[in-house]
């Protein structure tokens, strides 16, 4: 059991604005920077979001943002290539450990 | 630019240990922390260690591993090592290690490290 809650599956369509959610407590989300990671087709992840920062080389669609214990990864204009699985992950200050998410699986209609 | 290059796929026995390296390039090792996460077929990522490079090169286990896996790296070749020992069917999956981001947050990532246990 995942110490962050995702959203099993979204999807959305070309064009569409959609928003993955990652939901913790206040030893975690509430507290830390979280960070979002894309993995395609069962390859490496790729970071597509670090806090507030998109790293070099990310198109300025994706966008992260956070609200008390939850934070959300949105994609503004979804691409046919955004398909795949991301995870959130941060900091657990109680469990003192990097923990992630169950993953949200992205599907591109 | 910045890349993480990780060792061939392993193959090993129950109770065998696997020993994975991680060549860090285009940046000072030191600079920033090394993780390992993994990932086993169907499922989601798992962070399992940290390595701070820099001095002594400090380490955190994930309370699961611990007891089995060792984390060292060696800055004169940029390359991070992580054994894991007492290797169990489950353990299969596969291993990356990641660069950190600040303290929290991992920014780059390896190819991945298939490991196989099987008898």
């Amino acid at each position: 059991q995942s110490a962050l809650t995702q959203e099993a599956s979204v999807s959305g369509t070309i064009g569409q604005k959609v928003t993955l959610s990652c939901t913790g407590n206040n030893y975690n989300v509430g507290s830390y920077a979280v960070g979002w990671y894309q993995q395609i087709s069962h390859g490496p992840p790729k970071t597509v979001m670090s806090g507030d920062s998109l790293p070099s080389g990310i198109p300025d669609r994706f966008s992260g943002s956070k609200s008390g214990t939850t934070a959300s990864l949105t994609i503004s204009g979804l691409q046919a290539e955004d398909e795949g699985d991301y995870y959130c992950s941060t900091w657990d200050y109680d469990s003192s450990a990097w923990v992630f998410g169950s993953g949200t699986k992205l599907t591109v209609l | 630019q910045v890349q993480l290059v990780q060792s061939g796929a392993e193959v090993e026995k129950p109770g065998a240990s696997v020993h994975i390296s991680c060549r860090a390039s285009g940046y000072t090792l030191t600079d920033h922390y090394l993780y390992w996460v993994r990932q086993v077929r169907g499922q989601g990522l798992e962070w399992m260690a940290m390595i701070n490079p820099a001095g002594g090169g400090d380490t955190k286990y994930a309370r699961k591993f611990r007891g089995r896996i060792t984390v060292t790296r060696d800055t004169s070749t940029s390359t991070v090592y992580m054994t894991l020992s007492s290797l169990r069917p489950d353990d299969t999956a596969v291993y990356y290690c990641a660069r950190g981001f600040g303290e929290i947050l991992f920014d780059y990532w390896g190819q991945g490290t298939l490991v196989a246990v099987s008898s």
